[in-house]
């Protein structure tokens, strides 16, 4: 059973600060990998999706990363602003046939001022 | 706008009072979903639907029946609420485009369950 993981489960930084968020899954049998984020009263915004044969993402100042055969991925945040508060929750799809997504349990972000 | 939405927002019920959760996209997607999300548990998927009354159970679909009678609309249905249903429930649906499915998330449901 594929399993997802997000250490740590909050995180706290000064503004400005380069951050990197981890991801790890059991299974690299994967399709694809999204990062998506999650705030307050919001529903969840995709951010990045890397398919299972690319190695990297980019977006603005968000880089994400794919290592299928390690099962790890990165979410890489630079010159973070107190805006990018929020919970940054990874979710990888195991097939094409359908949409399912398997979700770790999301890293909560504060960037203080 | 390309929008999933969520009625209600927030609800407090009692234990087995019947309760519906309305979800609704304007979007012409086929694909639905209805997901929990429980702290220390993460999202988990309840139900899907690929298309007008094809739906199938996710992971934990106990205590909850859906139905798909029309493309736009997924309710989610608690038949006799229990406690352990205290959740925040999202909707989501989905488009396969360039070998991706796409997501949108309604902005989810809280519920209490007394």
């Amino acid at each position: 059973k594929q399993e997802v993981t997000q250490i740590p489960a909050a995180l706290s930084v000064p503004e400005g600060e380069n951050l990197v968020l981890n991801c790890s899954f059991t299974d690299s049998a994967i399709y694809n990998l999204q990062w998506f984020r999650q705030d307050p009263g919001k529903g969840l915004t995709s951010l990045l999706l890397i398919q299972s044969s690319q190695r990297e993402q980019t977006s603005g100042r968000l880089n994400a990363s794919l290592d299928k055969s390690s099962g790890r991925s990165t979410l890489y945040i630079a010159a973070s602003q107190p805006g990018d508060s929020a919970t940054y929750l990874c979710a990888v799809s195991l097939t094409g046939a359908n949409s399912k997504l398997t979700f770790g349990k999301g890293i909560t972000l504060s960037v203080r001022p | 706008e390309a929008q999933v939405t969520q009625n209600p927002r927030y609800l407090i019920t009692v234990t087995g009072k019947k309760l519906t959760v309305t979800c609704s996209q304007n979007m012409n997607h086929e694909y639905m979903s209805w997901y929990r999300q429980d702290p220390g548990l993460g999202l988990r998927q309840i139900y899907y639907s690929m298309n007008v009354e094809v739906t199938d159970k996710g992971d934990v679909p106990e205590g909850y029946k859906v139905s798909r009678k029309e493309k736009r609309n997924f309710p989610l249905i608690l038949e006799s609420p229990s406690p352990n249903q205290t959740s925040l429930y999202f909707c989501a649906s989905s488009l396969w485009l360039a070998g991706v499915w796409t997501q949108y998330f309604g902005p989810g449901t809280r519920l209490l369950v007394l």
